[in-house]
């Protein structure tokens, strides 16, 4: 079975904190994907990554950034952490490479910046 | 602009009733449509659509593809309380090698 976890389920920051939020996948994907999910909006790409120190970003990157050192692991770094960036982070890896397209996420983290 | 349209947004039905949810697309490159069930965590997935008229089964849970109308429908049928979730449809495209995501129907089942 793929799985994916993250580093924290629930997360209680500060406006103006650095915060990081960690993936890791153990199937030697070679993509990996960060989204917000926020009601009414639905998930939302902020970055992903095709390749270790590869990045793109997606439709909402402002306000973050992405590391991605080794192929297991994908960090999301908000540098000044605001309240506007409250929400339920999402991590995903797929295979990719044409084989298949299924996406596997991770459990979330519910971040909430006060 | 590509989008994934679901409908509808949410839906409560009893136990045993069958429900089909609707997903339509408009995206360039359109290659593969991805059905996924969130519950309070993260989407586990159920389909991937490819073909067009090709019904993909998973006991309860059915779901086909229409490249020309550019749609899909799942279907769950004698529906349980754990069918209760929200129920999201994506789009993958090749060129962009993007997702894209749908808003979500949310389903509650009830006893």
């Amino acid at each position: 079975d793929v799985k994916v976890t993250q580093s924290s389920r629930y997360l209680v920051k500060r406006t103006g904190e650095k915060v990081f939020l960690e993936c890791v996948q153990d199937m030697d994907h070679e993509n990996m994907f960060w989204y917000r999910q926020d009601p009414g909006l639905g998930l939302r790409l902020i970055y992903f990554s095709y390749d270790v120190k590869m990045k793109e970003k997606g439709d909402i990157p402002e306000g973050y950034s992405v590391s991605r050192e080794k192929k297991e692991r994908f960090s999301l770094i908000l540098e000044s952490a605001s309240t506007n960036q409250t929400s339920m982070y999402l991590c995903a890896s797929s295979l990719g490479g044409g084989i298949t397209d299924t996406q596997y996420f991770g459990p979330g983290t519910r971040l909430t910046v006060l | 602009e590509d989008k994934v349209v679901q409908s509808p947004l949410s839906l409560v039905v009893h136990e045993g009733d069958t429900v089909t949810l609707n997903c339509s697309y408009e995206v360039t490159n359109f290659r593969s449509l991805l059905w996924y069930k969130q519950e309070k965590k993260a989407p586990t997935f159920l389909f991937m659509l490819t073909s067009s008229g090709i019904e993909k089964k998973s006991g309860r849970l059915s779901s086909i593809l229409d490249k020309k109308e550019l749609f899909s429908i799942l279907n769950i049928t004698a529906t349980q309380t754990g069918d209760s979730a929200i129920y999201l449809c994506v789009a993958f495209t090749s060129g962009t090698y993007k997702y894209i995501f749908g808003t979500g129907t949310r389903l509650k089942v009830l006893a």
